[in-house]
């Protein structure tokens, strides 16, 4: 079964500052997709970025870009210049080629500091 | 409305009762999914549907819990002789289709509490 791990509770970053959030996952697939999810204080979870396992270049969506390692099972998110407005839960998911359910990671509350 | 809507936002109910979580997707979105967020922890998987048809639900905890779809569009979750430990926010997400690389657009949750 497919499991995904994040590793950091919590992370704080300062405002314009970069931060990385990390996930490791662990599958035998080959091919699958990797997302990272953000939960604000309202609850509704927001897509923030998504990668396609045989994709080698790391997906990029304005201030959030990935570090997909796929021999070391590993999918971090960076976040450039830091606003207040992403201080949020982020959550790490995967899916497998055949669709279905998303597995979540415990998530990574960040705050960011002004 | 132009997303994934749920009611109630918050329930409040007595061990024992039982209580009926909706969810309505974003229309013509085929996928549904139920999930489970306990207070400062991960989301839970419980229950995907293809249409009114639930090819997984291998998340459900017990068969206190079920889940049905109706028109390929509005589900309900039940929650059967409600426990403390039930105490939650379900999310509900719908998606275009099952293709994986799908993004999953989430409601705002229902949050139960079980007293």
């Amino acid at each position: 079964a497919q499991t995904v791990t994040q590793s950091q509770p919590e992370m704080s970053v300062q405002e314009a500052e970069t931060v990385t959030l990390s996930c490791t996952y662990d599958t035998s697939e080959s091919d699958y997709y990797l997302f990272w999810y953000k939960q604000p204080p309202s609850r509704q979870m927001i897509l923030v970025i998504r990668q396609e396992a045989y994709k080698q270049q790391n997906a990029t969506e304005n201030r959030f870009s990935v570090n997909f390692q796929k021999a070391a099972k590993s999918f971090s998110l960076k976040i450039s210049d830091s606003q207040l407005g992403d201080a949020a839960m982020y959550f790490c998911a995967y899916r497998s080629q055949r669709g279905g359910k998303l597995i979540f990671g415990q998530g990574t509350e960040l705050s960011v500091k002004p | 409305g132009a997303g994934v809507s749920q009611s109630p936002s918050n329930k409040v109910t007595e061990k024992g009762k039982d209580v009926e979580l909706r969810c309505d997707p974003i229309s013509g979105h085929t996928a549904l999914y139920w999930y489970r967020q306990s207070l400062g922890q991960g989301l839970e998987f419980l229950i995907y549907f293809q249409g009114n048809s639930a090819p997984d639900k291998s998340g459900l905890p017990s068969d206190r819990f079920s889940a049905e779809r109706t028109g390929g569009s509005v589900s309900t979750l039940t929650i059967q002789r409600t426990q403390q430990e039930d105490s939650a926010v379900y999310l509900c997400a719908s998606s275009l289709e099952r293709l994986a690389a799908g993004e999953l657009f989430f409601g705002e949750g229902s949050r139960l509490t079980v007293l």
